[in-house]
Protein backbone atom coordinates (compact mmCIF):
# COMPACT_ATOMS: atom_id res chain seq x y z
CA UNK A 1 0.00 0.00 0.00
CA UNK A 2 1.03 3.57 -0.82
CA UNK A 3 2.24 5.47 1.75
CA UNK A 4 0.99 8.88 0.12
CA UNK A 5 -0.81 8.76 -2.50
CA UNK A 6 -1.96 11.60 -4.96
CA UNK A 7 -4.63 9.92 -6.73
CA UNK A 8 -4.61 12.88 -9.81
CA UNK A 9 -2.01 11.79 -12.08
CA UNK A 10 -2.73 14.68 -14.34
CA UNK A 11 -4.74 18.26 -13.83
CA UNK A 12 -5.39 20.56 -17.07
CA UNK A 13 -6.67 23.82 -15.96
CA UNK A 14 -6.85 27.45 -17.81
CA UNK A 15 -5.22 30.23 -16.65
CA UNK A 16 -6.86 31.91 -13.62
CA UNK A 17 -9.01 28.86 -12.42
CA UNK A 18 -8.43 27.50 -8.95
CA UNK A 19 -6.41 24.02 -8.84
CA UNK A 20 -6.51 21.66 -5.82
CA UNK A 21 -3.89 18.91 -5.69
CA UNK A 22 -5.14 16.08 -3.40
CA UNK A 23 -3.07 14.25 -0.78
CA UNK A 24 -3.73 11.20 1.32
CA UNK A 25 -1.11 9.57 3.26
CA UNK A 26 -0.78 6.71 6.00
CA UNK A 27 1.57 6.70 8.75
CA UNK A 28 1.29 5.03 12.37
CA UNK A 29 3.61 7.44 13.91
CA UNK A 30 1.70 10.43 16.10
CA UNK A 31 5.08 12.13 15.22
CA UNK A 32 5.59 13.27 11.48
CA UNK A 33 6.21 15.54 9.04
CA UNK A 34 4.21 16.21 5.19
CA UNK A 35 5.84 18.14 2.79
CA UNK A 36 5.28 19.75 -0.81
CA UNK A 37 7.38 20.14 -3.52
CA UNK A 38 7.32 21.62 -6.60
CA UNK A 39 9.10 20.04 -10.21
CA UNK A 40 9.69 22.33 -12.63
CA UNK A 41 10.63 20.76 -16.15
CA UNK A 42 14.45 22.26 -15.19
CA UNK A 43 14.02 18.67 -12.80
CA UNK A 44 15.33 20.41 -9.30
CA UNK A 45 12.81 19.76 -6.52
CA UNK A 46 11.43 22.85 -5.23
CA UNK A 47 10.06 22.77 -1.40
CA UNK A 48 6.99 24.71 -0.78
CA UNK A 49 5.98 24.27 2.54
CA UNK A 50 6.31 22.01 5.65
CA UNK A 51 3.62 21.02 7.85
CA UNK A 52 4.01 18.78 11.44
CA UNK A 53 1.39 16.42 12.71
CA UNK A 54 0.88 18.41 15.36
CA UNK A 55 -0.06 21.62 13.54
CA UNK A 56 -3.49 21.44 11.77
CA UNK A 57 -3.50 24.93 11.42
CA UNK A 58 -4.08 25.88 7.38
CA UNK A 59 -1.55 28.20 5.76
CA UNK A 60 -1.53 30.34 3.27
CA UNK A 61 0.99 31.92 1.01
CA UNK A 62 0.43 34.45 -1.65
CA UNK A 63 -1.46 32.33 -4.29
CA UNK A 64 -1.15 28.60 -2.31
CA UNK A 65 -3.10 27.63 0.18
CA UNK A 66 -2.91 24.47 2.30
CA UNK A 67 -5.54 22.49 3.66
CA UNK A 68 -4.39 19.75 6.17
CA UNK A 69 -6.81 17.18 7.77
CA UNK A 70 -5.57 14.27 10.03
CA UNK A 71 -9.13 13.03 10.69
CA UNK A 72 -8.81 12.25 6.63
CA UNK A 73 -5.32 11.71 6.65
CA UNK A 74 -4.94 14.99 4.25
CA UNK A 75 -2.59 17.26 2.84
CA UNK A 76 -4.47 19.24 -0.25
CA UNK A 77 -3.05 22.09 -1.77
CA UNK A 78 -4.50 24.68 -3.81
CA UNK A 79 -3.74 27.38 -6.29
CA UNK A 80 -5.90 30.21 -6.62
CA UNK A 81 -5.55 32.22 -9.97
CA UNK A 82 -3.69 29.49 -11.57
CA UNK A 83 -0.83 30.88 -13.91
CA UNK A 84 1.12 29.22 -16.40
CA UNK A 85 4.08 29.03 -14.44
CA UNK A 86 2.53 27.10 -12.13
CA UNK A 87 3.00 24.06 -14.34
CA UNK A 88 4.94 21.01 -13.27
CA UNK A 89 4.66 18.55 -11.81
CA UNK A 90 4.33 18.59 -7.59
CA UNK A 91 4.72 15.85 -5.02
CA UNK A 92 3.42 15.25 -1.76
CA UNK A 93 6.20 13.64 0.74
CA UNK A 94 5.16 12.16 4.55
CA UNK A 95 8.74 11.82 6.71
CA UNK A 96 8.40 9.53 9.41
CA UNK A 97 10.70 7.61 12.02
CA UNK A 98 12.79 5.09 10.50
CA UNK A 99 13.54 3.55 13.35
CA UNK A 100 15.57 5.37 16.21
CA UNK A 101 16.01 9.23 15.57
CA UNK A 102 15.97 8.51 11.70
CA UNK A 103 13.38 9.73 9.59
CA UNK A 104 12.29 8.93 5.98
CA UNK A 105 10.79 10.71 3.45
CA UNK A 106 8.54 9.10 1.38
CA UNK A 107 7.38 10.92 -1.96
CA UNK A 108 3.99 10.67 -3.46
CA UNK A 109 3.68 9.68 -7.78
CA UNK A 110 3.26 13.22 -8.40
CA UNK A 111 0.68 15.53 -10.23
CA UNK A 112 1.39 16.88 -13.47
CA UNK A 113 -0.62 20.57 -13.58
CA UNK A 114 -0.55 22.08 -16.72
CA UNK A 115 -1.94 25.76 -17.09
CA UNK A 116 -3.01 26.53 -20.71
CA UNK A 117 -3.21 30.60 -21.08
CA UNK B 1 24.53 31.14 -2.37
CA UNK B 2 25.12 28.42 -5.53
CA UNK B 3 22.83 25.92 -5.37
CA UNK B 4 23.26 21.73 -5.34
CA UNK B 5 25.61 20.87 -8.18
CA UNK B 6 25.42 17.73 -9.79
CA UNK B 7 27.82 16.14 -12.51
CA UNK B 8 27.47 14.89 -14.86
CA UNK B 9 23.93 16.00 -16.02
CA UNK B 10 24.04 13.20 -18.64
CA UNK B 11 25.11 10.52 -19.49
CA UNK B 12 24.79 7.25 -21.75
CA UNK B 13 26.33 3.41 -20.26
CA UNK B 14 26.17 -0.17 -21.39
CA UNK B 15 24.57 -2.88 -19.66
CA UNK B 16 26.98 -4.14 -17.37
CA UNK B 17 28.78 -0.60 -16.71
CA UNK B 18 29.22 0.67 -13.83
CA UNK B 19 28.78 4.92 -13.01
CA UNK B 20 29.74 7.35 -10.32
CA UNK B 21 27.31 10.64 -10.10
CA UNK B 22 29.10 13.35 -8.10
CA UNK B 23 26.92 16.03 -5.87
CA UNK B 24 28.43 19.28 -4.26
CA UNK B 25 25.48 20.33 -1.30
CA UNK B 26 24.89 23.77 -0.97
CA UNK B 27 27.66 25.34 1.31
CA UNK B 28 27.33 24.11 4.86
CA UNK B 29 24.72 21.72 4.48
CA UNK B 30 26.23 18.61 5.87
CA UNK B 31 23.62 16.25 4.91
CA UNK B 32 23.13 14.55 1.45
CA UNK B 33 20.65 12.64 0.05
CA UNK B 34 19.69 10.76 -3.08
CA UNK B 35 16.75 9.77 -5.12
CA UNK B 36 16.09 7.82 -8.22
CA UNK B 37 13.15 8.89 -9.88
CA UNK B 38 12.00 6.91 -13.12
CA UNK B 39 8.20 7.31 -14.42
CA UNK B 40 7.02 4.26 -12.88
CA UNK B 41 8.44 4.24 -9.18
CA UNK B 42 8.44 7.76 -8.95
CA UNK B 43 10.96 9.46 -6.42
CA UNK B 44 12.19 6.55 -4.29
CA UNK B 45 15.04 7.49 -1.82
CA UNK B 46 18.03 5.63 -2.31
CA UNK B 47 20.33 6.32 1.08
CA UNK B 48 21.13 9.88 3.19
CA UNK B 49 24.86 10.86 4.54
CA UNK B 50 25.67 13.41 7.18
CA UNK B 51 29.04 14.07 8.50
CA UNK B 52 30.80 11.05 6.20
CA UNK B 53 28.17 8.64 7.64
CA UNK B 54 25.43 6.70 6.12
CA UNK B 55 22.43 7.74 8.11
CA UNK B 56 19.67 5.87 6.07
CA UNK B 57 19.40 3.34 3.14
CA UNK B 58 16.22 2.63 0.93
CA UNK B 59 15.08 -0.41 -0.34
CA UNK B 60 17.79 -0.73 -2.92
CA UNK B 61 20.26 -3.94 -4.36
CA UNK B 62 23.75 -3.86 -3.02
CA UNK B 63 24.83 -2.78 -6.98
CA UNK B 64 24.04 0.84 -5.37
CA UNK B 65 26.63 2.69 -3.43
CA UNK B 66 28.03 5.92 -1.97
CA UNK B 67 29.78 7.83 0.32
CA UNK B 68 29.99 11.55 1.27
CA UNK B 69 33.72 13.07 1.76
CA UNK B 70 34.92 15.91 4.49
CA UNK B 71 33.90 18.38 2.39
CA UNK B 72 30.10 17.28 2.70
CA UNK B 73 30.23 16.08 -1.13
CA UNK B 74 29.06 13.15 -2.37
CA UNK B 75 29.38 10.36 -4.81
CA UNK B 76 26.93 7.39 -5.75
CA UNK B 77 28.04 4.63 -7.76
CA UNK B 78 26.01 1.93 -9.29
CA UNK B 79 28.00 -1.43 -10.56
CA UNK B 80 26.83 -3.79 -12.73
CA UNK B 81 24.33 -1.05 -15.04
CA UNK B 82 21.05 -2.68 -16.25
CA UNK B 83 18.11 -0.98 -18.33
CA UNK B 84 16.21 -0.51 -15.46
CA UNK B 85 18.76 1.49 -13.77
CA UNK B 86 17.78 4.01 -16.32
CA UNK B 87 16.55 7.06 -14.73
CA UNK B 88 17.21 10.61 -13.31
CA UNK B 89 19.25 10.91 -9.80
CA UNK B 90 18.65 13.76 -7.64
CA UNK B 91 20.62 14.99 -4.85
CA UNK B 92 19.33 16.75 -1.93
CA UNK B 93 21.49 18.59 0.77
CA UNK B 94 19.98 20.00 4.24
CA UNK B 95 21.38 21.44 6.98
CA UNK B 96 20.56 18.66 9.37
CA UNK B 97 19.61 15.27 8.59
CA UNK B 98 16.13 14.55 7.43
CA UNK B 99 14.99 13.38 10.92
CA UNK B 100 15.01 16.87 11.71
CA UNK B 101 13.41 18.90 9.36
CA UNK B 102 13.07 17.55 6.22
CA UNK B 103 13.39 20.63 3.91
CA UNK B 104 15.74 19.37 1.07
CA UNK B 105 17.17 21.19 -1.54
CA UNK B 106 17.75 19.66 -5.36
CA UNK B 107 19.76 19.23 -7.48
CA UNK B 108 18.81 19.46 -11.11
CA UNK B 109 19.68 15.86 -11.38
CA UNK B 110 22.06 13.32 -13.26
CA UNK B 111 20.10 11.59 -16.13
CA UNK B 112 21.29 8.52 -16.78
CA UNK B 113 20.63 5.94 -19.58
CA UNK B 114 21.62 2.56 -19.61
CA UNK B 115 21.49 0.80 -23.60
Amino acid sequence: AQKVTQAQTEISVVEKEDVTLDCVYETRDTTYYLFWYKQPPSGELVFLIRRNSFDEQNEISGRYSWNFQKSTSSFNFTITASQVVDSAVYFCALSENSGGSNYKLTFGKGTLLTVNP
Amino acid sequence: KAGVTQTPRYLIKTRGQQVTLSCSPISGHRSVSWYQQTPGQGLQFLFEYFSETQRNKGNFPGRFSGRQFSNSRSEMNVSTLELGDSALYLCASSLTPTSFTGELFFGEGSRLTVL
